[in-house]
């Protein structure tokens, strides 16, 4: 029940595309949903993260949608760049515990110019 | 204003070698985390902190043991390293669940 599931495990997108990846969880107490992007050789970063009261949330070319309904969220990349070429990760935390984030496995993404 | 400092960068060990990690904060932070990141794992918590003098274990525990004896510093132990825990190891730090972690750049453990 603290698994985060995250989908695909890699993905090509060619310039301009939209790229879209999937997290779903189980766990009903999980109430911040953030997204992290890794470049090679460096720690994950704070892309962008919702919480379960808004449907969506946009910020530049990044979108979370959020269901929770069916206890599932995706980030969608539009206009994608080469320059987002890396590892997102998706998480999920209940903000009334210990502030223990778990994490998807990630995503690979490569943008082909 | 250095964020989150990790020390080594990499670091090569023999089986059944000791070591430990450092993590060094400068942000004031309470809460902070140790992940290992494996192909295909994403991050998986070792232990973790709310506070100085405090620990917890996280999801993959074994092997390692950690301390917090200053607030600005936490320390990852191997006792008796074993090539499973060949790895990249990230310390996290976080002021609240609402305000993300802030990641260091990792350490590289080959155990040989």
């Amino acid at each position: 029940q603290q698994q985060v599931k995250q989908s695909p495990q890699s993905l090509i997108v060619q310039k301009g595309g939209i790229s879209i990846i999937n997290c779903a969880y189980e766990n009903t107490a999980f109430d911040y949903f953030p997204w992290y992007q890794q470049f090679p050789g460096k720690g994950p970063a704070l892309l962008i993260a919702i919480r379960p009261d808004v449907s969506e949330k946009k910020e530049g070319r990044f979108t979370i949608s959020f269901n929770k309904s069916a206890k599932q969220f995706s980030l969608h990349i539009m206009d994608s760049q080469p320059g987002d070429s890396a590892t997102y990760f998706c998480a999920a935390v209940s903000t009334s515990g210990t502030y223990k984030y778990i994490f998807g496995t990630g995503t690979r993404l490569k943008v082909l110019a | 204003n250095a964020g989150v400092t990790q020390t080594p960068k990499f670091r090569v060990l023999k089986t059944g070698q000791s070591m430990t990690l450092l993590c060094a904060q400068d942000m004031n932070h309470e809460y902070m985390y140790w992940y290992r990141q494996d192909p295909g794992m994403g991050l998986r918590l070792i232990h973790y902190s709310v506070g100085e003098g405090t620990t917890a274990k996280g999801e993959v525990p074994d092997g390692y043991n950690v301390s917090r004896l200053k607030k600005q510093n936490f320390l990852l132990g191997l006792e008796s390293a074993a090539p499973s825990q060949t790895s990249v190891y990230f310390c996290a730090t976080s002021q609240g669940a609402l305000y993300g972690y802030t990641f260091g750049s990792g350490t590289r453990l080959t155990v040989v």
